[in-house]
């Protein structure tokens, strides 16, 4: 089975600070995601990464950025946490071998409150 | 770009009916739709997922049906159980490259004994 591991259940940070999520798939897949969940909003991409050392932005990548220097490991950063980045954030990753649009494996998630 | 919406937001049923869920998209290109189910504390598990040149497709209790034409999808599941009590996403996958999803809202399903 797929493992989509995130190192923090929950994170408590405060305004200002600079806040890294760490997200590792053990399945060597190439593609990795990260999404925000709100409630009425489902699922928000804010990055995404095909391949080492590339990055995509997806639909919401402001105030945050992404690092992936090894295959299997995506990492979120909030350069400088503000009170609406509070939120549940989700790690997928999948892979792009074989038939197009495989699916997505997440992980479950690291719940961060910004006082 | 794509635009993925779900219907209903909240659902109830009485164990053992049936519970549907509605989802529509906006990009004709799209050609994957997963359906994900979230149980309390836990991150997204695949359930089911169809391909646009396959109209309907079932796993045990749980179906899938999709109109191209009307651009919808549906997820069904028969004979309602407590454990089916959790939040279910839709998604829309078009032809671009890595498989980027657009999600739906999500769906809240009770299922009261």
């Amino acid at each position: 089975d797929v493992k989509v591991t995130q190192s923090s259940r929950y994170l408590v940070k405060r305004t200002g600070e600079k806040v890294f999520l760490e997200c590792v798939q053990d399945m060597d897949h190439e593609n990795m995601f990260w999404y925000r969940q709100d409630p009425g909003l489902g699922l928000r991409l804010i990055y995404f990464s095909y391949d080492v050392k590339m990055k995509e932005k997806g639909d919401i990548p402001e105030g945050y950025s992404v690092s992936r220097e090894k295959k299997e490991r995506f990492s979120l950063i909030l350069e400088s946490a503000s009170t609406n980045q509070t939120s549940m954030y989700l790690c997928a990753s999948s892979t792009s071998s074989g038939v197009i649009n495989q699916p997505q494996h997440f992980g479950d998630g690291t719940r961060l409150s910004i006082l | 770009g794509e635009n993925v919406e779900q219907h209903p937001s909240t659902l109830s049923v009485q164990e053992g009916d049936s519970a549907v869920i509605k989802c529509t998209y906006s990009d004709s290109a799209s050609n994957y739709f997963p359906w994900y189910k979230q149980e309390l504390g836990k991150g997204p598990q695949l359930i089911i997922d169809i391909r646009s040149n396959v109209g309907e497709k079932k796993d045990q209790r749980i179906a899938v049906t999709l109109n191209k034409t009307a651009k919808h999808f549906s997820l069904h599941i028969t004979e309602t159980q407590p454990e089916d009590s959790a939040v279910y996403f839709c998604a829309a996958s078009g032809t671009d490259s890595w498989g980027k999803l657009q999600f739906g809202a999500g769906t809240q399903v009770v299922v009261t004994p």
